[in-house]
């Protein structure tokens, strides 16, 4: 069975530091790996994704993420963080044998950036 | 070019009582997603409607139904309302293309009393 874990209920960093969200997954079959955001109340915006080819993947906002096959991770970083950079964070997965668009979302990351 | 589009944004029913909620995805998108967010559960799959075939299902009872028409607009059903049913719903839309990305709505949220 598919799986994501998103290890950290919340991640607290300072504005202009560097950020990093953390994701492992769990897929049979070839993974298809995303990020979304979602602002208070609203649906999510879509980052990045990861379906083959290069493992570092650059998306919005000057969001990236590095695809580890090994770890099976797909973590999310950014160089310097923003204050409107604060939201709630999933990772998503899918599969060929399941079905490209059923995705499999983590329990979300909740990132706080301080002025 | 406009987004995902969702109707009604809030709604209160109570147990037993069924509820209909509309998805009008993005002109010219043919793969309509349901999801269910809730704070214990966090985001479910429901299904997925592509040309008017359900084409994956999550794991929900059959209380949980939909249907896509043919100009790809979506609704889905719940039937006999549960207070754990008390969720935001959110439709996604995508081009028929392998792991496309989805476009998510705001999402319509459901308070069952």
């Amino acid at each position: 069975a598919q799986s994501v874990a998103q290890p950290e209920d919340q991640v607290n960093v300072a504005e202009g530091n560097p950020l990093t969200v953390k994701c492992t997954y769990s897929v049979s079959g070839n993974p298809y790996l995303f990020w979304y955001v979602q602002y208070p109340n609203r649906g999510l915006q879509f980052l990045l994704k990861y379906i083959t080819g290069d493992n570092l993947v650059k998306g919005s906002y000057g969001f990236e993420a590095e695809f580890n096959k090994s770890q099976t991770s797909f973590h999310l970083k950014k160089p310097s963080a923003l204050v409107s950079d604060s939201a709630l964070y999933f990772c998503a997965v899918s599969s060929n044998r399941d079905g490209y668009n059923k995705l499999i979302f983590g329990a979300g990351t909740r990132l706080a950036v301080h002025p | 070019k406009a987004g995902v589009t969702q109707t009604p944004r809030y709604l209160i029913k109570t147990r037993g009582q069924q509820v209909t909620l509309s998805c009008s995805p993005i002109s010219g998108h043919r793969s309509v997603s349901w999801y269910q967010q809730t704070p214990g559960q966090g985001l479910q799959f429901l299904f997925e409607y592509f040309s008017e075939t359900q084409r994956n299902k999550g794991n929900f009872p059959g209380r949980f139904s939909g249907r896509q028409f043919s100009n790809s607009r979506s609704e889905m059903n719940v039937s006999t309302l549960e207070l754990g049913d008390s969720a935001l719903y959110l439709c996604a839309s995508s081009l028929w293309s392998p792991a496309g990305e989805l476009f998510f709505g705001e999402g319509s949220r459901l308070t069952v009393l």
